[in-house]
């Protein structure tokens, strides 16, 4: 079965870098894309970017050019999300996603579990 | 960016009772291949968020059958024919046909 494993719960201070993993299981990784999503505490669903692992190809959301970086490892089947100079509120669980492989249409079949990331002084 | 705009944001059901979300869009979802990339979602307290319903009216794997969509162009619904107490979270639109993908607000769904 399809399975999104997401690396555990972070606390940063304002500034800091976070590197967020997805690990994926039960399909063939380097047929698809991630999606990365987040959601601040009360808050909707925020759509940061994608990647796709077929040929690493990237979109970010215009919110979060310059500041963030995603990557995938097709050897272990893992998709990374990094947000640097990290602010408060950037406080938020952060999703991955399973996604197309080039930009189409996108599906976001499957989820991860979540990563909370906390961002305090 | 397409917007999507849900209606209503909080919706209190009985259990037993039917119950409808509603998904307007700032542009028609049809895509160039003649499919609509509209899904719904379920987030439960504490979980992540779930797909139901995929290109309007699909159901996915595990899902009831008292959730249903519909709709075409720019006007969509999730409908629950019988509300369940597992049924309690937020429910979200999406649209995949236009890129980039976009959400709407969400809607809360509780019991009364």
């Amino acid at each position: 079965q399809v399975q999104l494993v997401q690396s555990g719960a972070e606390v940063k201070k304002p500034g800091a870098s976070v590197k967020v993993s997805c690990k994926a299981s039960g399909y063939a990784f380097a047929n698809y894309g991630v999606t990365w999503v987040r959601q601040a505490p009360g808050q909707g669903l925020e759509r940061m970017g994608w990647i796709s692992a077929y040929n690493g190809n990237t979109d970010y959301a215009q919110k979060f050019q310059g500041r963030v970086t995603m990557t995938t490892d097709t050897s272990t089947s893992t998709a990374y999300m990094e947000l640097r100079s990290l602010r408060s509120d950037d406080t938020a669980i952060y999703y991955c996603a399973r996604d197309v492989p080039v930009i189409a249409v996108a599906i976001f079949d499957y989820w991860g579990q979540g990563t909370l990331v906390t961002v305090s002084s | 960016d397409v917007v999507l705009t849900q209606s209503p944001l909080s919706l209190p059901v009985t259990l037993g009772q039917p119950a409808s979300v509603s998904c307007r869009s700032s542009e028609r979802l049809v895509h160039s291949n003649g499919n609509i990339y509209l899904s719904w979602f379920q987030q439960r307290p504490g979980q992540s968020p779930r797909r139901l319903i995929y290109t309007v009216s699909d159901r996915d794997t595990g899902v009831p059958d008292r959730f249903s969509g519909s709709g075409s162009g720019t006007d969509f619904t999730l409908k629950i024919s019988r509300v369940e107490a597992e049924d309690v979270g937020v429910y979200y639109c999406m649209q995949g046909t236009h890129w980039p993908p976009t959400f709407g607000q969400g809607t809360k769904l509780e019991i009364k």
